[in-house]
């Protein structure tokens, strides 16, 4: 069965540096998403992503963050000068159409730790 | 801006339904959303609604009033591996420009014996 993937599972990097979480979303899927969980917080919605440009976005979304598609395959989300409230999993998600949401599927996400 | 209101956790017996509540305030409502999240687990989509009414999918339904702000998730015939936090969360358009996904705080669901 197709799933989302993510890499890594867990990245460890010093507070001021640049991290790339990647993923390589479900292959015939057209949107992708990103979202983050604190530990213990709920769910926060980052960015969707579609035909190569940003459909939707929070407001936590600012300029320390960017998305983007560098081949046919990968997603990645890219955090410039991490702070140590970037600390967070980061969830990829993928669904087939943009007109109305349809099932997002999600990958097992990845850990940053931000010291 | 949007606010999202549900029960933080409850109880149910094993083979019992039980239905989880959310509440909403949003504008330019776009859709609400219920997922599944077992702990330390990425989240798993349960159920869009967008119009108002009851879609049933297996033993889970869901259930929307745009009206009322208000949608509940149906768990029926519950097993102990429905035990999980589920989050409502809803698709807006508060202040103009792009829409935005707004989580509840989840609610954590104890299934027993």
């Amino acid at each position: 069965e197709p799933e989302v993937t993510q890499t890594p599972s867990h990245q460890v990097t010093q507070m001021g540096q640049e991290v790339i979480l990647r993923c390589v979303p479900i292959s015939n899927h057209l949107y992708f998403y990103w979202y983050r969980q604190i530990l213990g917080q709920k769910v926060e919605f980052l960015v969707s992503f579609y035909n190569n440009e940003i459909s939707e976005k929070s407001e936590i979304f600012d300029d320390q963050f960017s998305v983007e598609r560098p081949d046919g395959s990968n997603f990645t989300l890219k955090i410039r000068s991490t702070k140590l409230e970037d600390s967070a999993m980061y969830f990829c998600a993928s669904s087939v159409t943009g007109e109305t949401y349809n099932e997002q599927f999600f990958g097992p996400g990845t850990r940053l730790t931000v010291l | 801006g949007q606010n999202i209101d549900q029960p933080t956790e409850m109880t149910a017996t094993e083979g019992a339904i039980v239905q989880i509540n959310c509440t909403y305030q949003t504008s330019g409502f776009n859709g609400l959303f219920w997922y599944q999240q077992h702990a330390g687990e990425a989240p798993t989509f349960l159920s869009y609604n967008v119009l108002d009414g009851l879609e049933e999918k297996g033993r889970f339904s869901s259930f929307l009033s745009r009206s009322k702000g208000y949608s509940y998730l149906l768990l029926k015939e519950l097993q102990m591996k429905d035990s999980a936090s589920y989050l409502c969360a809803v698709r807006g358009n508060p202040s103009g420009g792009y829409q935005k996904v707004t989580f509840g705080t989840g609610t954590k669901l104890q299934v027993i014996p």
